[in-house]
């Protein structure tokens, strides 16, 4: 069975800390995205990759970065926490051509930031 | 400004037919995707509509007016099991595949 795998469900942290995030799928797709998900507000885009060591901003990228050193791997930092990045994170994976088939989504990580 | 509409609740009966509508205002439209998402799990996808008309996957349909910016999830014979939220997305350009979410819908199914 085709998987993304978030390395944590759930993490605290405390504000001003630097938070990595993992993400890893075994599908040999291209494209992977990085979503925070928020009552009210829905998924918003914070960065995506196209290809390995490529990145593009998406709708919320302040405070956070994103780094693909493989293909299979996606990491986001928020380099200092803040309060208002408690969220639920999740991280998604789509094969280039084929997005008819959808994003296959991880599990998400549910961050608190104290 | 990008804008994808969605009830926020509703609520069914089991056994019976739910319709889940989506109006959408984009700079740009190439395709729309329906998911499901279980409280506390990922969301997975249902549908993909890019042309206008009813696309039917077994007790799921899901329909698109791309002249009205509008679309719907039908689920039929509801279960108990489809209680869920339910996403409605747009994906602005043929040369992205990033989507646009709406904020989604919570379904409540009662027996």
């Amino acid at each position: 069975d085709v998987k993304v795998t978030q390395s944590s469900r759930y993490l605290v942290k405390r504000t001003g800390e630097k938070v990595f995030l993992e993400c890893v799928q075994d599908m040999d797709h291209e494209n992977m995205f990085w979503y925070r998900q928020d009552p009210g507000l829905g998924l918003r885009l914070i960065y995506f990759s196209y290809d390995v060591k490529m990145k593009e901003k998406g709708d919320i990228p302040e405070g956070y970065s994103v780094s693909r050193e493989k293909k299979e791997r996606f990491s986001l930092i928020l380099e200092s926490a803040s309060t208002n990045q408690t969220s639920m994170y999740l991280c998604a994976s789509s094969l280039e051509g084929r997005l008819q088939y959808g994003y296959t989504f991880g599990s998400g990580t549910r961050l608190t930031v104290v | 400004g990008q804008n994808i509409d969605q009830p926020t609740e509703m609520t069914a009966t089991e056994g019976a037919i739910v319709q889940i509508n989506c109006t959408y205002q984009t700079s740009g439209f190439n395709g729309l995707f329906w998911y499901q998402q279980h409280a506390g799990e990922a969301p997975t996808f249902l549908s993909y509509n890019v042309l206008d008309g009813l696309e039917e996957k077994g007790r799921f349909s899901s329909f698109l007016s791309r002249s009205k910016g509008y679309s719907y999830l039908l689920l039929k014979e509801l279960q108990m099991k489809d209680s869920a939220s339910y996403l409605c997305a747009v994906r602005r350009s043929y040369n992205t595949d990033k989507l646009i979410f709406g904020t989604g819908t919570r379904l409540q199914v009662f027996p």
